[in-house]
This record gives structure tokens, sequence and C-alpha cells, in this order.
């Protein structure tokens, strides 16, 4: 069966530090996909990224980083410099093919960022 | 990526009666997904919506109390039936934007409170 924890359940910080989310998931199948998603307060989630399970490069979009070990099964995420807009729950994902061309999103618990001007 | 509207933004219901939500999206997709989030929790999958085919729903979610529409390739209904104080919720619908291409892009939520 498949697993996504997020082990930190709140995090604070000031304005302008760096901060790292924590996303280890559990899997048996080769194929899959990991995903961050940002819900800000108003509820809507908003998709960040999307990696393969065949590609371990890691990615910067901006203020944005990501980590991905296959060794360890983690997927963090990275904000540098932090902005008050940055307040929001992040939720990393996991997707596996369900079958009938469909592919099921298994949801860690998600961490709540603060960022503090 | 597809644009996805919802209906209503947000309610406040009476126990016992039902509430009908509403998922557009502006482009055709195969595949749309209802998802539950109850307060300070994850998303957990309801069910897939097919057009032109019942929804198949996970384990723990029914038919009776969670009747799934999909009458064309943009539009789609969840219905929360009998409602319960236990059914608040934020209720998300999300579509794959293409077959085979396994993103899934969300829509803004219907906040939903049962008193």
């Amino acid at each position: 069966a498949q697993k996504v924890t997020q082990a930190q359940t709140e995090i604070s910080v000031v304005e302008k530090e760096d901060v790292t989310l924590d996303c280890v998931y559990e899997t048996r199948d080769t194929t899959y996909y990991l995903f961050w998603y940002k819900q800000p307060p108003s509820g809507e989630l908003v998709f960040l990224i999307r990696r393969n399970s065949f590609d371990e490069q890691n990615e910067i979009s901006g203020r944005y980083s990501w980590n991905f070990q296959k060794s360890t099964s983690s997927f963090n995420f990275t904000i540098t410099a932090s902005q008050v807009v940055d307040s929001a729950v992040y939720f990393c994902a996991l997707s596996l093919y369900s079958g009938a061309g469909s592919y099921q999103l298994t949801f860690g618990k998600g961490t709540k960022l603060s960022v503090i001007p | 990526s597809a644009v996805i509207s919802q209906k209503p933004s947000r309610d406040i219901c009476q126990r016992g009666t039902s509430l009908t939500i509403q998922c557009q999206v502006d482009s055709q997709v195969t595949m749309m997904f209802w998802y539950r989030q109850q307060p300070g929790q994850s998303l957990t999958l309801i069910a897939t919506a097919n057009q032109g085919s019942e929804a198949t729903y996970e384990s723990g979610f029914v038919i009776d109390k969670f009747p799934i529409s999909r009458p064309n390739l943009t539009f789609s209904t969840l219905t929360v039936s009998n409602m319960s104080p236990e059914d608040s919720s934020i209720y998300l619908c999300s579509v794959e934007d293409s077959v085979g291409v396994d993103t899934q892009y969300f829509g803004p939520g219907t906040r939903l409170t049962v008193l």
C-alpha cells in the first residue's frame, strides 16, 4: 500500500528565512509520480510541481526548490527567503496508476507553514 | 492547465437536507475526481467520475450518500445527501488535464457547513 508522510505538522519562520518541508513516501511500484500542492487560506489547491520516479534531477523554480532522493524515498521542498505570501498548507502527494487510464493521488497530511513578518 | 470552477463556493445547510455541488471545466476532460477535506485534515478521494459510466467510489463512500452525475466531458455534480454535521468539509473537484497525464488540477472548492 502507498503512503505519504509529512512529519512536520506546523512550521513557523520569520520572513526571509529559508525553510524545508519534508516528505517521505512508501510504494512498491517502480513507476510513480510525486507532487507538491499549496493550499492558501482561500482553500484552493495549487499545483506546484510533478516529478516522475525516473527523474531524480533536482529542480529550482525561483525561490522554490525540490530535492528528490529515491534512496531515502524523500521528496523535500525548500523555500528560500520566505515571504508572508508563502503562508499556506503544503501537501505532498504520490500518484500511482490505478487502471482504466487513471492515476490515483495519495496525499500526506500536510504541513502548515506560517511566515511571520 | 484547465480552468475549473465550482458552485457554490460555500454554503451553510441544515441537518437532513441535501446539497448539490457543481464542477465546470473550460475544456473537455476524461477523468474528473471528487475529494473531501474535513477540517484540518488532508484530502480523501470520494469517487472518480467518467463521462458515460457510473462513478467509481472509494472505500467508505457510497452512491446513496454521495450521488455523482457526469453528463458530459466538461461538467459533473456531487450531491451530499441527508447531511449531518460530520459532512462539514471542503469538497473539491479535480481533473486530469489530458488522458495519460497524471497531473490533477483542482477547483477552488466548496466549503460546506452543516448545522
